[in-house]
């Protein structure tokens, strides 16, 4: 039983259509991650959370937006997709366990995936 | 420069055999590594940890070397549920410590 849970773990959606993918964790991690992997691609790093603030976001179109409430969830809201957005969206969460100025993570543990098909 | 590298393979073994991957990083301040293994269509699921002086768990022994940037994983005695994709992890410096991933490995087992 994973400690990161994602849901749906299947969604089809159209262009013009709006949805959520949630994911949950309950490991007492402080920071969060949403990854995309596309087919015969590396995972791609979308954005951070530590300690609930954006860290780091790797130039994501605007058609990808995520949020997160509180240090045990993660949502990345979705409107006019593409195509080629098509993809299995990853979740993880790990440890920032913060040292001075520069932290440290433990590893990271992921969800199982949201795997997203745009028609 | 790809901040971290890796032969994707695939390597295609029979059972019993010896294989090593190896893993290249550009950041040298980097502080955590990890080897992940991926079945497919599933998650990335973490198999160990790297630690500097090197470290075994059974069948699988992981290398670290700083000065060369360079991360290994030796797996003794393939079995056929070894296949799958093996993922170098790095904890890359950023502000704070992002986990950055090669883009893997495949492992094909063979009877």
């Amino acid at each position: 039983e994973t400690g990161v849970t994602q849901t749906p773990r299947h969604l089809v959606m159209g262009m013009t259509n709006k949805k959520s993918l949630k994911c949950e964790q309950h490991l007492g991690h402080n920071a969060m991650y949403w990854y995309k992997q596309s087919a015969k691609k590396p995972l791609e790093l979308m954005f951070v959370y530590s300690l609930e603030e954006r860290v780091e976001n790797n130039s994501v179109p605007s058609r990808f937006s995520p949020e997160c409430p509180n240090s045990s969830h993660l949502f990345l809201h979705l409107h006019t997709l593409q195509p080629e957005d098509s993809a299995l969206y990853l979740c993880a969460s790990s440890q920032d366990l913060g040292s001075r100025d520069r932290y440290l993570n433990t590893e990271a543990f992921f969800g199982q995936g949201t795997r997203l098909t745009v028609v | 420069r790809k901040e971290v590298e890796q032969d994707p393979g695939p390597f295609n073994v029979p059972e019993g055999a010896t294989v090593a991957f190896n893993c290249t990083y550009s950041n040298s301040a980097s502080q955590s590594f990890f080897w992940y293994r991926q079945d497919c269509r599933k998650e990335p699921k973490l198999l160990m940890s790297v630690y500097s002086s090197g470290n075994e768990d059974g069948r699988f022994t992981a290398q670290l070397n700083r000065a060369s940037q360079y991360i290994s994983l030796l797996i003794r005695d393939s079995k056929l549920s070894d296949s799958a994709t093996y993922l170098c992890v790095v904890n890359m410096s950023g502000g704070s410590y992002i986990p950055t991933f090669g883009r893997g490995t495949s492992l094909i087992v063979h009877p």
